[in-house]
């Protein structure tokens, strides 16, 4: 997970956007992704994008690509509680391995 | 309904016994993959297989063994558990090679080494 790089913590008011930040490295990378965690749970994952997109929209998930700068990001609009939970970032080059971030962790404050 | 259980759900082991974890997928997913998950690392990959006896080293697989015999099962073996072992191993397939969806993930194994 050391190529893939997030912050840590984010905390957000309830019905605000949340944006989530990741840097990635490998500039072959034909996939990126996000998973969510939510507690004493496996990783679900929530949406990709391929590297030839700048943006996806899935409903309330919004992912922007920045293949200059290798930067990814997930803004999602209106967060609710059940939005609370560790979100990966993951890149994946040209084999079938994946590789993860080591997650950021949302929390919603009423 | 197809998916990908982990076995057990929690394990307590002592130093130096053999473990094995057990992944099942009834997704016809020719690739398999064995993370760990530690705080401020997230997840790291420990082996993966991309199809029958075909078996391949992560970034942390010292300590670590798997086997593919079949097409549903990678167990994961420690050879000789070490308290830094202690951790949550997930378990992970995927189909080849378009792999848009990415993987489908276990529940996890929650690992402590006394």
């Amino acid at each position: 997970g050391e190529d893939v790089e997030q912050s840590l913590f984010l905390s957000v008011r309830e019905g605000d956007s949340s944006v989530i930040n990741c840097t990635y490295t490998d500039s072959s990378s034909t996939y990126l992704y996000w998973y969510k965690q939510e507690p004493g749970a496996g990783l679900q994952l929530l949406t990709y994008i391929f590297s030839n997109m700048d943006m996806k929209q899935d409903q309330r998930l919004t992912v922007l690509l920045n293949k200059k700068d290798k930067h990814l990001s997930l803004r999602i609009a209106d967060t609710q509680t059940g939005d609370s939970a560790i979100y990966f970032c993951a890149e994946r080059p040209n084999d079938y391995k994946l590789s993860f971030g080591a997650g950021t962790t949302v929390t919603v404050r009423a | 309904d197809a998916e990908i259980t982990q076995s057990p759900r929690h394990k307590i082991t002592e130093t130096g016994r053999q473990v094995t974890l057990a992944c099942h997928q009834t997704w016809n997913h020719n690739n398999m993959f064995w993370y760990r998950q530690d705080l401020g690392h997230g997840l790291r990959l420990i082996h993966y297989s991309y199809g029958v006896h075909d078996t391949n080293k992560g970034e942390v697989s010292d300590g670590y063994s798997v086997s593919r015999s079949n097409t549903e099962d990678l167990p994961l073996t420690l050879e000789s558990a070490a308290s830094s072992q202690t951790s949550v191993y997930f378990c992970a397939s995927s189909e080849g090679p378009t792999l848009s969806y990415g993987y489908t993930f276990g529940s996890g194994t929650r690992l402590t080494v006394v």
